[in-house]
């Protein structure tokens, strides 16, 4: 079967730090991966999808980044953290040509 | 510009109601409709409907599609306090391996 993990699970870092979250799956090959984020008592913003190792669409222009260097393992990262970056953040996969999207455990992440 | 909507954006009731949470969306080539359930945590799948009139049931919870009317509606019958959660409704175009969420319906159940 397959899972996805993500880590790490609740972070706290100071504005202007740099950021690197990770995401990898397993039990399938050449999924779909997204990064979402979700501010309190909000909806999922879809900030990044992949549909292949290198390949990258970023839905939300800001000062994230996303990486897929392996075929199951994808980075979110940031060169300087802002306030407004904080919120819980999704990692999900499905399978290739989309269709139900599966969500990892969340990475809760606080800028002070 | 593709939309789902949602209501109520919440609701309070007592363990043993009955609660109807509606989803409509516009979309351009629907492909289907997504119904997950978020407690404090990541959202957890509970159905994908393709098909108009189909029910999809599993326990306690149920779920149809109107493609003609765009609306889906999620129902929870004899609520428990453990149904209490964020329900997201997410809808799929053809060709773009994207979802489109509304923003929720927080359910509230107390004893």
């Amino acid at each position: 079967s397959q899972t996805i993990h993500q880590w790490p699970a609740t972070l706290v870092q100071p504005v202007g730090s740099p950021l690197s979250l990770e995401c990898t799956v397993e039990g399938t090959s050449n999924p779909n991966l997204y990064w979402y984020r979700q501010a309190a008592g909000r909806g999922l913003q879809l900030l990044f999808y992949s549909v292949g190792i290198g390949q990258i669409s970023s839905e939300v222009p800001q000062n994230l980044s996303a990486s897929r260097p392996q075929d199951r393992q994808f980075i979110l990262s940031s060169k300087k953290l802002l306030l407004s970056d904080s919120g819980f953040y999704l990692c999900a996969w499905s399978l290739a040509g989309g269709g139900t999207q599966y969500f990892g455990p969340g990475t809760r992440l606080l800028v002070l | 510009e593709d939309k789902v909507v949602q209501s109520p954006l919440s609701l309070v009731v007592h363990e043993g109601d009955t609660v109807t949470l509606n989803c409509s969306y516009e979309v351009t080539n629907f492909r289907s409709l997504l119904w997950y359930k978020q407690e404090k945590k990541a959202p957890t799948f509970l159905f994908m409907l393709t098909s108009s009139g189909i029910e999809k049931k599993s326990g306690r919870l149920s779920s149809i599609l109107d493609k003609k009317e765009l609306f889906s509606i999620l129902n929870i019958t004899a609520t428990q306090t453990g149904d209490s959660a964020v329900y997201l409704c997410a809808v799929e175009p053809y060709n773009t391996d994207k979802l489109i969420f509304g923003t929720g319906t927080r359910l509230q159940v107390f004893p």
